[in-house]
C-alpha cells in the first residue's frame, strides 16, 4: 500500500525559505505515468495546488506561486521536496504531498500524506 | 474566490440524498475531467471520484459523480453521520494549473 509522509520544520521566519520533504513508501517514485504533487491548505480555507514533478524531473507549478517555488525529486531516496522562498504569514498552511495521476485531460491526487502544519512567524 | 464555484454548505437528514455542484468554464471543467475529494474533520483529503464518475476501490456506490458542460455534480445517497465532511472538486485549467473548488461543508442533520 502506497504511503506518503511529509517532514520538515513546523515554524519558518518571514522572508526565509520553507523546505519540506515527502517520503514515499510501499512503491517506487520512479513509476511511470505518475507525477508527485504538493498541495496546501491555509487554516480554515480550501485547497491550493502548489506544483507537481515527474520522476525524470519535469515540473509544473501553480502560476501564482511559480516565482517562489522549486520542487525536486531524489529517486535514490524515494523522496521529493518542496522549497518556497520569501515566505510571509499568508504561506501559513497545512502542506500535503500526494501522488498525482496525470494522463492527458485527466488528473487526480491519490493517496495523500497526512499533512504537516507550517507556520510563518518571527 | 475560487474559479470553480461550490456552494459553501449543504445539509440533509440521515438516509436522504444530497448533491454538491461544482461550476466552472470551458477553460477548465468544460474540457477536462473532474475529481472529487472528501476531507473529514482534522484529516487529509481522500479521493472519492476521478474521471468525472469513476470510484476508486473501497469507495461505496453511495457516492457518484457526473459532468455536464461546464459543471460537475457529486451525489451522495443514504446519508450517514460519518459523511459529515468538506467536499472539494478539482480539475485542470488552461491557465496551466490544477484548480480546486472552494469546498462544500456537508452537514447531516
Amino acid at each position: 500500500q502506497l504511503q506518503l509522509q511529509e517532514s520538515g520544520p513546523g515554524l519558518v521566519k518571514p522572508s526565509e525559505t520553507l523546505s519540506l520533504t515527502c517520503t514515499v513508501s510501499g512503491g517506487s517514485i520512479s513509476s511511470s505515468s505518475y507525477y508527485w504533487g504538493w498541495i496546501r491548505q491555509p487554516p480554515g480555507k480550501g485547497l491550493e495546488w502548489i506544483g507537481s514533478i515527474y520522476y525524470s524531473g519535469s515540473t509544473y507549478y501553480n502560476p501564482s506561486l511559480k516565482s517562489r517555488v522549486t520542487i525536486s525529486v531524489d529517486t535514490s531516496k524515494n523522496q521529493f521536496s518542496l522549497k518556497l522562498s520569501s515566505v510571509t504569514a499568508a504561506d501559513t498552511a497545512v502542506y500535503y504531498c500526494a501522488r498525482h495521476e496525470w494522463i492527458q485531460l485527466k488528473n487526480w491526487f491519490d493517496p495523500w500524506g497526512q499533512g504537516t502544519l507550517v507556520t510563518v512567524s518571527s | 474566490q475560487s474559479v470553480l464555484t461550490q456552494p459553501p454548505s449543504v445539509s440533509a437528514a440521515p438516509g436522504q440524498k444530497v448533491t454538491i455542484s461544482c461550476s466552472g468554464s470551458s477553460s477548465n471543467i468544460g474540457n477536462n475531467y473532474v475529481s472529487w475529494y472528501q476531507q473529514l474533520p482534522g484529516t487529509a483529503p481522500k479521493l472519492l471520484i476521478y474521471d468525472n464518475n469513476k470510484r476508486p476501490s473501497g469507495i461505496p456506490d453511495r457516492f457518484s459523480g457526473s459532468k455536464s458542460g461546464t459543471s460537475a455534480t457529486l451525489g451522495i445517497t443514504g446519508l450517514q453521520t460519518g459523511d459529515e465532511a468538506d467536499y472539494y472538486c478539482g480539475t485542470w485549467d488552461s491557465s496551466l494549473s490544477v484548480l480546486f473548488g472552494g469546498g462544500t461543508k456537508l452537514t447531516v442533520l
